[in-house]
């Protein structure tokens, strides 16, 4: 298995630009879990899903933030509009029980 | 607030010796307690876990675990330069949500 796939590896936007994050998790693994890293908060879980389902989304910091997990095979999170505290790495995790991840190789996002 | 808490370091360790790393976390409702190691630049990665209180090892590494002080230790044996990381603790709460405290950055001195 070709393990959790993320892309873009980097993405750089002007602040108010809609960003939009992708993630392909690996094969039969039910949970999917988008985190936010940085070094002033670490690694901040920011929704998970259960079979498709969006199970805790309580981690979103705003509105401007929206994921969906359309069938087993994808999810994206986007940001619209976009603002440089956004700036951080953006990672995709997921497992078949909700206990040991695989993480994608994650998004580094410049916001200006 | 549910919280899992590290030392950031850096914590410097001679090669060979062993590395003890700290974590504690808040919710008393926590089942399960991972520990991941991060390279610079790279994404975390799984090296233990640990349910139960007492000690599991697995080669070089040891986990501990004691749920009355609420308290996870990591444990390198021999270590290597390979070993310098940013090492992750985490804890699965009732809710099946995994919170990572913000790391530890270990540094093996050659």
């Amino acid at each position: 298995d070709a393990g959790v796939i993320q892309s873009p590896r980097h993405e750089v936007t002007e602040m108010g630009q809609e960003v939009t994050l992708r993630c392909k998790p690996i094969s039969g693994h039910d949970y999917l879990f988008w985190y936010r890293q940085t070094m002033m908060r670490g690694l901040e879980l920011l929704i998970y899903f259960n079979n498709n389902v969006p199970i805790d989304d309580s981690g979103m910091p705003e509105d401007r933030f929206s994921a969906k997990m359309p069938n087993a095979s994808f999810s994206n999170l986007k940001i619209q509009p976009s603002e440089p505290r956004d700036s951080a790495v953006y990672f995709c995790a997921s497992s078949l029980v909700p206990e040991k991840l695989f993480f994608g190789s994650g998004t580094q996002l410049s916001v200006l | 607030q549910k919280e899992v808490e590290q030392n950031s370091g850096p914590l410097s360790v001679p090669e060979g010796a062993i590395a003890s790393l700290n974590c504690t976390y808040s919710d008393r409702g926590s089942q399960s307690f991972f520990w991941y190691r991060q390279y610079s630049g790279k994404s975390p990665e799984l090296i233990m876990f640990i349910y139960s209180n007492g000690d599991k090892e697995d080669g070089r590494f040891t986990a501990q675990l004691n749920k009355a002080s609420q308290y996870v230790s990591l444990l390198i044996r021999d270590s290597q330069p390979s070993d310098s990381a940013t090492y992750l603790c985490a804890a699965k709460n009732r809710d099946d949500k995994i919170i990572f405290g913000k790391g530890t950055r270990l540094h093996i001195l050659p």
